[in-house]
């Protein structure tokens, strides 16, 4: 069966410092990857997407970059974090022809 | 943007009763999905009904969808404490050449034992 693994699960960080997420999924290969963020209380805005390895497409320009280095491995990171980057981060897979997301646990990220 | 609206924002019902919520979206679509979160978690995928599909059953979930209104209902019979949990609907637009999701902002459902 397929996981989605997502760490750190929380992370508190300073305006200014670099963020690194990581996430990777098992059981499967050549998947679509997805980056959202949540806001409270809110529903999901997409950030990146993924369909393959080096692939990386940016639905909202910002302060936040993408890398899908091997086939199951997503990083979002920032080499600047603002105020406004805090929220609920996860990260989803699906199968290549298929529309159903799978999501990770999530990251809840504060930048102070 | 938001693609999908759900509607009512929150929702609290007791044990047993059913829970209907409702989602409206503006652009053709494919697919229209719906999702539950649980507090601080990620979500997790209930069922997905085709545009050329008008009901869907999973357990104790219903889903309707009306094409010609733009709008899809999602249905929970004989509630149970464990459904409470935010509801987000989730499209992808006919236009997208690939399965781009955009989800609306939820209902909350609260079931009081």
């Amino acid at each position: 069966s397929q996981t989605i693994h997502q760490w750190p699960a929380t992370l508190v960080q300073p305006v200014g410092s670099p963020l690194s997420l990581e996430c990777t999924v098992e059981g499967t290969s050549n998947p679509n990857l997805y980056w959202y963020r949540q806001a409270a209380g809110r529903g999901l805005q997409l950030l990146f997407y993924s369909v393959g390895i080096g692939q990386i497409s940016s639905e909202v320009p910002q302060n936040l970059s993408a890398s899908r280095p091997q086939d199951r491995q997503f990083i979002l990171s920032s080499k600047k974090l603002l105020l406004s980057d805090s929220g609920f981060y996860l990260c989803a897979w699906s199968a290549t022809g298929y529309y159903e997301q799978y999501f990770g646990p999530g990251t809840r990220l504060t930048v102070t | 943007s938001q693609q999908g609206e759900e509607d009512p924002q929150a929702l609290s019902i007791q044990e047993g009763e059913n829970a209907t919520m409702n989602c409206s979206y503006k652009t053709s679509i494919n697919n229209l999905q719906w999702y539950r979160q649980n507090s601080g978690r990620g979500l997790v995928h209930l069922i997905l009904i085709r545009s050329n599909e008008r009901e869907k059953h999973s357990g104790r979930l219903r889903v309707t969808l009306d094409t010609s209104k733009k709008s899809s209902s999602l249905l929970i019979t004989a509630s149970r404490a464990a459904d409470t949990a935010s509801y987000f609907c989730a499209t992808d637009a006919e236009t997208d050449s690939w399965g781009k999701l955009q989800f609306g902002a939820g209902t909350q459902v609260v079931v009081t034992p």
